[in-house]
């Protein structure tokens, strides 16, 4: 099945500072969606991005579908951005697969 | 709205009893999905449902059963607890399709088997 790789897999920030999260994936995805879990372990949906570029705030996304990567974009960090990103795809028909994530800690 | 309810959030368990953990969703999603998360790894997928009467298997579906009981809830059951099936369980929906796969997450079950 499709591998899902995130890097890198720990991340410490101060706050304020800039970050970019990979995700690489080792087949053709029809979808590709980023996550973040807070530290009270709740998952919220940051973007649904197959293809392209997306931004929302200080996030934004990019895929390149082609070459089998996502990059998410962190500016300005803040304290609340801590938890686990996590990338996730899928190819086509029900099946979501998520890559083990990326543990971000932003200090204050 | 509630988005998607999990019942219960934690649970103990001894090796070998039986239970069932309840989700429901109000957002009117055709598809919807069981999850387990496990210490340092990302979310794994146990079963599905794409529509109201299927159901289908995941990555993971040993030891689990579902049943989709109508659109709204689909329910996970562990027929007799092992100590592996210790994990954080999360329910999800989308709306289901091609391109209509953004999931919305409960917030999960934590269940802990001894």
């Amino acid at each position: 099945g499709i591998q899902v790789e995130q890097s890198p897999p720990d991340l410490i920030l101060q706050e304020g500072a800039n970050s970019t999260l990979r995700c690489n994936f080792s087949d053709s995805v029809n979808n590709l969606q980023w996550f973040h879990q807070n530290p009270w372990g709740q998952l919220i949906n940051l973007f649904y991005i197959p293809s392209g570029t997306k931004q929302n705030g200080r996030l934004s996304a990019t895929t390149v579908a082609t070459e089998r990567y996502s990059l998410l974009y962190i500016s300005s960090s803040q304290t609340t951005d801590s938890g686990v990103y996590f990338c996730a795809v899928d190819t086509g028909g029900f099946k979501t697969i998520f890559g083990a994530g990326t543990r971000l800690f932003v200090k204050a | 709205n509630a988005g998607v309810t999990q019942t219960p959030k934690f649970q103990v368990l001894k090796t070998g009893q039986s239970m069932t953990l309840q989700c429901a969703q109000d957002m009117n999603h055709n598809s919807m999905y069981w999850y387990r998360q496990d210490p340092g790894m990302g979310l794994r997928l146990i079963y599905y449902s794409a529509s109201e009467g299927t159901t289908d298997k995941g990555e993971v579906p040993n030891g689990y059963n579902v049943s989709r009981l109508n659109k709204r809830e689909f329910s996970l059951r562990l027929e007799s607890a092992a100590p592996s099936q210790t994990s954080v369980y999360f329910c999800a929906s989308s709306e289901g399709g091609p391109g209509a796969n953004v999931l919305t997450f409960g917030a999960g079950s934590r269940l802990t088997v001894l």
